[in-house]
């Protein structure tokens, strides 16, 4: 069982919006503002998406927008496309360790 | 840009040491942190252990002492080593990078299947 709690998989059709959860306690995602989402495509490495909740490292698409409120981070993308289709983790810093999420299969249908 | 490369073992037999280098090209391995994360087959992703350049070091407590992580800067490299490993920690271990006061992982290498089986 993973730290960080995540559904298992979303769906949607290209050009709409899709938000993926993320629930943790008030010793991690709620404690601090060090959120962080990865995007994996399958057998590769996990990409950097989103970092510190709501921050878009250079070269990652203004589609991929996140948030954080209380214990529960979000991570939304906009105007799906398809070569958005990977597994989607969240990550929370919390006393000198880090944990993840179980990750997000995210479908284009 | 920074490039990171696991090499090691493929398979370990049960209670032996599972032994890893991360080599870091492109790019100095002073003033960052450096990160082992795992990914059980099907699973979702375990930080095992970071180190900062200097030496200092800190582990996920879940692994209960079994890991030593450590670093060789004259190569530009960091290991791991797990000790009385099991089927549990069969995984793909990735090797990551941190930046100084930053809390998320900006580069990794493309991980390594590790197998542990007689």
């Amino acid at each position: 069982q993973s730290a960080l709690t995540q559904p298992a998989s979303v769906s949607g059709s290209p050009g709409q919006s899709i938000t993926i959860s993320c629930t943790g306690t008030s010793s991690d995602v709620a404690a601090y503002n060090y959120v962080s989402w990865y995007q994996q495509l399958p057998g590769q490495a996990p990409k950097l998406m989103v970092y510190e909740v709501n921050n878009r490292p250079s070269g990652v698409s203004h589609r991929f927008s996140a948030s954080k409120s209380g214990n529960t981070a979000s991570l939304t993308i906009s105007g799906l496309q398809a070569e958005d289709e990977a597994d989607y983790y969240c990550s929370s810093y919390t006393n000198s360790i880090w944990v993840f999420g179980g990750g997000t299969k995210l479908t284009v249908l | 840009q920074v490039q990171l490369q696991e090499s090691g073992p493929g398979l370990v037999k049960p209670s032996e040491t599972l032994s890893l280098t991360c080599t870091v090209s492109g790019g100095s391995i002073s003033n960052y942190f450096w990160s082992w994360i795992r990914q059980s087959p099907g699973k979702g992703l375990e930080w095992v252990a970071y180190l900062y350049y200097t030496g200092s070091t800190n582990y996920n407590p879940s692994l209960k002492s079994r890991a030593t992580i450590s670093i060789d800067t004259s190569k530009n490299q960091f290991s791991l080593k797990v000790k009385s490993v099991t089927a549990a920690d069969t995984a793909v271990y990735f090797c990551a990078r941190r930046d100084y006061s930053r809390y998320y992982f900006d580069s990794w290498g493309q991980g390594t299947l590790v197998t542990v089986s007689s």
